[in-house]
């Protein structure tokens, strides 16, 4: 297809364990962006690349996250040791360009239940 | 505080009114601002985008940009049952790779 594409589309794990989320952009996009979306709330940041640099990941809220996009197309977005509190909808967004003043087209996001 | 700040909501409208939704942000140096719509268990579309003060009209949207203010707002006119959704402001800012968003608004149109 011609959208951004993620999966697992859920992915239940128990507390303690690791998951990997996956994110194929739309093809030639430049930019890619992680959030973390709890229910009721927007979309919180997590990190962005540029192509295979990772520009900025202050929004990873500890060192448990981890992301990377290595060859500047397919990232993933590795969680280890997972706690409840990372329960979330994982949304994955790309863009054509470099920077983030221009619009996003997103995945439909990845639901993360830690039992 | 939130860098972007919506009306919560519910807001509800009957069927072909004008819904209007607000947006404050605080980076003055945020550029461009977005409007996505969000349905219920799916991802952010992309409605509207202005990058100067003023109006920007499509179709049924109408986006409106005030910088001094600090302010955007988006009006739906003739409302229908399938605007029923979560509508996000999203005001990216100046530190670099982040797109802030606003937590949403809840639309309801009415039949």
């Amino acid at each position: 297809g011609a959208g951004v594409s993620q999966s697992p589309r859920y992915k239940v794990a128990k507390r303690g364990q690791d998951v990997a989320l996956r994110c194929d952009p739309i093809s030639g996009h430049v930019s890619l962006f992680w959030y973390q979306q709890a229910l009721g709330q927007g979309p919180e940041f997590l990190t962005y690349f540029q192509n295979e640099a990772q520009l900025d990941k202050s929004g990873l809220p500890s060192d448990r996250f981890f992301a990377e996009r290595p060859e500047g197309s397919v990232s993933t977005l590795k969680i280890q040791r997972t706690q409840q509190e990372d329960s979330a909808v994982y949304l994955c967004a790309s863009s054509p360009q470099g920077g983030f003043q221009q619009p996003q087209h997103f995945g439909d996001g990845t639901r993360l239940s830690i039992l | 505080q939130k860098e972007v700040e919506q009306n919560s909501g519910p807001l509800s409208v009957p069927e072909g009114a004008i819904a209007s939704l607000n947006c404050t942000y605080s980076d003055r140096g945020s550029q461009s601002f977005f409007w996505y719509r969000q349905y219920s268990g799916k991802s952010p579309e992309l409605i509207m985008s202005i990058y100067s003060n003023g109006d920007k009209e499509d179709g049924r949207f109408t986006a409106q940009l005030n910088k001094a203010s600090q302010y955007v707002s988006l009006l739906i006119r003739d409302s229908q049952p399938s605007d029923s959704a979560t509508y996000l402001c999203a005001a990216p800012g100046t530190n670099a790779g982040k797109s802030t968003f606003g937590d949403g608004t809840t639309l309801t149109v009415k039949p």
